[in-house]
């Protein structure tokens, strides 16, 4: 079963709109860290914004929100105001403790295109 | 400017053949990581280091091996290169196993013939 799971191989939205990225996860560790990686055709890995698994409040930067609903396992990434650099693959991962590893799993990631 | 250089960002090898990827960081970050990216299937961890000196299997190892001698460093060697070696491949690091981002490289896309 994978770990991370991201249903949607690519997501279209209208500049200026707000986009939700979908991300669920799995793990019977307590203790787990959920991520958000943009990937623009450029090819280098940025890092957008990182949830607790303790955490209370979602994690917010900038336009970037992660809608984490713990119960579910999910860890939604919210886009506000799309923009045209926007466009890019996004990966959600996890990092948890197995056995004391603490591996970091990548999903399949989702593919963006902001039109104008 | 910190973070993490691999070398070399791109090469054509043939099959057999032995290669070592580099990956060396300057920011003092105990676990590194080593991920292939290939269409569709995402990052998968080849292998990891939690700390120098210790290494562990990732979820697709056959086929590489790896050493952590110091703090910095984290070679990947492909011992006799196969063409489902074709990939692009990412080292990272972070601060602890549990703490902090990962950071990545800019990626070295390598071709097995």
């Amino acid at each position: 079963a994978q770990k991370i799971t991201q249903t949607q191989p690519g997501m279209f939205v209208q500049e200026k709109e707000a986009v939700t990225l979908d991300c669920t996860y799995d793990t019977s560790d307590p203790s787990y860290g959920l991520f958000w990686y943009k990937q623009p055709s450029s090819g280098e890995m940025i890092f957008l914004i990182y949830q607790g698994s303790y955490d209370q409040q979602n994690a917010t930067e900038g336009r970037y929100s992660l809608n984490f609903q713990k119960a579910r396992k999910s860890a939604n990434l919210v886009i506000s105001a799309s923009q045209l650099g926007d466009s890019a693959m996004y990966f959600c991962a996890m990092r948890e403790g197995v056995g004391g590893s603490y591996i970091p799993t990548f999903g399949r990631g989702t593919s963006l295109i902001v039109h104008p | 400017i910190a973070g993490i250089t691999q070398a070399p960002t791109s090469q054509i090898l043939a099959a057999g053949r032995r290669m070592t990827l580099r990956c060396t960081q300057d920011m003092r970050h105990n676990a590194m990581y080593w991920y292939r990216q290939d269409l569709g299937l995402g990052l998968r961890l080849i292998h990891y280091s939690n700390t120098a000196g210790t290494t562990g299997k990732g979820e697709v190892p056959d086929g590489y091996s790896v050493s952590r001698a110091n703090t910095d460093d984290f070679p990947l060697t492909l011992a006799s290169a196969v063409p489902s070696q074709t990939s692009v491949y990412f080292c990272a690091s972070s601060q602890g196993p549990l703490t902090g981002e990962l950071f990545f490289g800019e990626g070295s896309r390598l071709t097995v013939l």
